[in-house]
């Protein structure tokens, strides 16, 4: 076990609901990342958030927003939920300045749009 | 952009040695990861290279190249638990460790099925 933790485990929406998936970071780790998994693919980077701020993000539309908490927690926010957002999400925490700087990543969320 | 290739698929017997191969083309290169994903579960770190050549870890070893942009996982001494996906991962630059900021770019996995 890595130490980060996410909720829920799996969720059922339907097309045009919002969704917020939570992540918990490891301790000491103040990087998160958000990845989104399709079956039989790679995760897909959507954005990171360092002391409480988006620094970085892949090619997902504003729908997808995100928090960082004091306590370095997260959230992702989907919002007008699309089928094709049915995938894993998966959070990564990463201490920013070690080597090799490898993400230590949680069981994910298994989200599931109708 | 990035773009990062493997095989979709290897088999390999229990006891052998398999190796898996990675290419990648990227506008700044900062690091290639290895994880491994079981079924289900979220990817675990293997290993990383930075600098060429070869970084042994028990069974496990990972060989980077950057003149030839491509890396190779090496499993020994395979065991049925070794049946997994394996994600070739490359680090870009970005904008470099400012903020903390690492954008990390996965493949789609080689999903390697050991056999008795």
């Amino acid at each position: 076990e890595t130490g980060v933790t996410q909720s829920p485990t799996h969720l059922i929406k339907t097309r045009g609901q919002q969704v917020t998936l939570r992540c918990s970071s490891q301790s000491g780790h103040n990087t998160v990342s958000w990845y989104q998994q399709a079956l039989g693919q790679g995760p897909q980077f959507i954005f990171q958030y360092y002391r409480e701020e988006e620094n970085g993000r892949g090619n997902f539309p504003p729908r997808f927003s995100g928090l960082q908490f004091p306590n370095y927690s997260s959230e992702l926010n989907v919002n007008a939920l699309e089928l094709d957002d049915s995938a894993l999400y998966l959070c990564a925490s990463s201490r920013p300045f070690a080597q090799p700087r490898e993400q230590f990543f949680g069981p994910g969320t298994r989200l599931t749009v109708l | 952009g990035q773009n990062i290739d493997q095989p979709t698929e290897m088999t390999a017997t229990e006891g052998a040695i398999v190796q898996i191969n990675c290419t990648y083309q990227t506008s700044g290169f900062n690091g290639l990861f290895w994880y491994q994903q079981h079924a289900g579960e979220a990817p675990t770190f293997l290993s990383y290279n930075v600098l060429d050549g070869l970084e042994e870890k028990g069974r496990f070893s990972s060989f980077l190249s950057r003149s030839k942009g491509y890396s190779y996982l090496l499993l020994k001494e395979l065991q049925m638990k070794d049946s997994a996906s394996y994600l070739c991962a490359v680090r870009d630059l970005g904008q470099g460790d400012s903020g903390g900021y690492q954008k990390v770019t996965f493949g789609t996995g080689t999903k390697l099925q050991v056999i008795p």
